[in-house]
């Protein structure tokens, strides 16, 4: 089983690019089709999914975020990130990284980030 | 996109009883991509269910989940302390994943 585990920096100003990195241990990244996702959750609210991305960088994105977010993947470091840029408050969130199988199976412990000046 | 509305929003029961959530779609889909995971505070979400009905690694077959269509439910036979959590349903589909609002299950 994959473990995951997010970083990066726990806040950032608004109108900047919040930017996450997810290692991965255990598997090799570019040995499956698997994808691997970004979600979010906002304090006390419920869950987001991000975008999905495999380890040839085909990604898919929500809708509603499309604009805003960019996924690559490395496959010499066996990580994924995640940029969004244009962040406010809204984007306050703990940011979960996790393995994508039409449902997602393994998942990283969360990062929070908070979006204020 | 598919929407999912829960129901109950929340549960309040006792260690031992019955628990009965509810997940409907906005549209019919195939049950291949319902999913259904639990989440207690601090922690990130478990996959419980993938396919409507499998359950997944390690998961006790007191977790049950059913039904197709638009109308989905997860069922757990009989409460541990444990499992007194919030639970959300998931859809895969054209526009990619959407999560239903969650069920807090309590103690009553």
């Amino acid at each position: 089983q994959p473990q995951l585990q997010e970083s990066g920096p726990g806040l950032v100003k608004p109108s900047e690019t919040l930017s996450l990195t997810c290692t991965v241990s255990g598997v090799s990244i570019s040995s499956t089709s698997d994808y691997w996702g970004w979600i979010r959750q906002p304090p006390g609210k419920g869950l987001e999914w991000i975008g999905s991305i495999d380890y040839s960088g085909n990604a898919y994105y929500n809708p509603s975020l499309k604009s805003r977010v960019t996924l690559s993947v490395d496959t010499s470091k066996n990580l994924f990130s995640l940029k969004l840029n244009s962040v406010t408050a809204a984007d306050t969130a703990v940011y979960y990284c996790a393995r994508d199988i039409r449902s997602f199976d393994n998942w990283g412990q969360g990062a929070l980030v908070t979006v204020s000046s | 996109e598919t929407v999912l509305t829960q129901s109950p929003g929340t549960l309040s029961l006792s260690p031992g009883e019955r628990a009965t959530l509810s997940c409907r779609a906005s549209h019919s889909s195939s049950s291949n991509f319902l999913a259904w995971y639990q989440q207690k505070p601090g922690q990130a979400p478990r996959l419980l269910i993938h396919g409507a009905s499998n359950r997944a690694t390690g998961i006790p077959d007191r977790f049950i989940g059913s039904g197709s269509g638009t109308d989905f439910t997860l069922t757990i036979s009989r409460l541990e302390p444990e499992d007194f959590a919030v639970y959300y349903c998931q859809h895969y589909g054209s526009s990619g994943f959407t999560f239903g609002p969650g069920t807090k299950v309590d103690i009553k």
